[in-house]
């Protein structure tokens, strides 16, 4: 069974740098093929892709954000970590990771839970 | 970047309904495209890969068609349990998701 758990802080204040971990079983990140990528929802509105991390540690990042936006992955505890600079109330949303398979052509096929991250002083 | 653009924002229809959704890439990405659904509180779950395709363990009613910039996701015939916010994701360069389109009871 594949799954993947997001983690980190509920809360936090503007101008802090956030890090959430996604920690995910049944796969493993050195496979061919295989990707694990971040997604976020502000309430009420629509998904937004964040970064994305490969099989070969090759990196990916939105224009938008790409300046405030760290991924890295820890192969031997199965778990990415994503890093985001910055926040700012904006920055308030549900936070998704998901795993990537060129075999699904590059579709997101399975995804964790979210966690919720409030910017609030 | 790639831009998406779903059509209709939402949709109101009747169980048993016949539901059509598009999506448009602002440049071609053959069949690059997915699409997802999310119900209220709940990640969202992938239906069609490679604009076609259908993930494993999804019904037959969905499906999905189109290639280049014009896609569509059509559900043959609309069940309680398909009424929930559809997304379209372009996966050909840095991902990008449409605006969503949510289909409530009529």
């Amino acid at each position: 069974q594949i799954t993947l758990k997001e983690s980190g802080p509920t809360l936090v204040k503007p101008t802090q740098t956030l890090t959430l971990t996604c920690t995910f079983s049944g796969f493993s990140l050195s496979s061919s093929g295989v990707g694990v990528g971040w997604i976020r929802q502000p309430p009420g509105e629509a998904l937004e892709w964040l970064a994305l991390i490969y099989w070969d540690d090759a990196k990916r990042y939105s224009p938008s954000l790409k300046s405030r936006l760290t991924i890295t992955r820890d192969t031997s505890k199965n778990q990415v970590v994503l890093t985001m600079t910055n926040m700012d109330p904006v920055d308030t949303a549900t936070y998704y990771c998901a795993r990537r398979y060129t075999n699904n052509w590059d579709a997101f096929d399975i995804w964790g839970q979210g966690t919720m991250v409030t910017v609030s002083s | 970047d790639i831009q998406m653009t779903q059509s209709p924002s939402s949709v109101s229809a009747s169980v048993g309904d016949r539901v059509t959704i598009t999506c448009r890439a602002s440049q071609g990405i053959s069949n690059w495209l997915a699409w997802y659904q999310q119900k209220p509180g709940k990640a969202p779950k992938l239906l069609i890969y490679g604009a076609s395709s259908l993930q494993s363990g999804v019904p037959s009613r969905f499906s999905g068609s189109g290639s280049g910039t014009d896609f569509t996701l059509t559900i043959s015939s609309l069940q309680p349990e398909d009424f929930a916010t559809y997304y379209c994701q372009q996966a050909n360069s840095s991902p990008s998701f449409g605006g969503g389109t949510k289909v409530e009871i009529k």
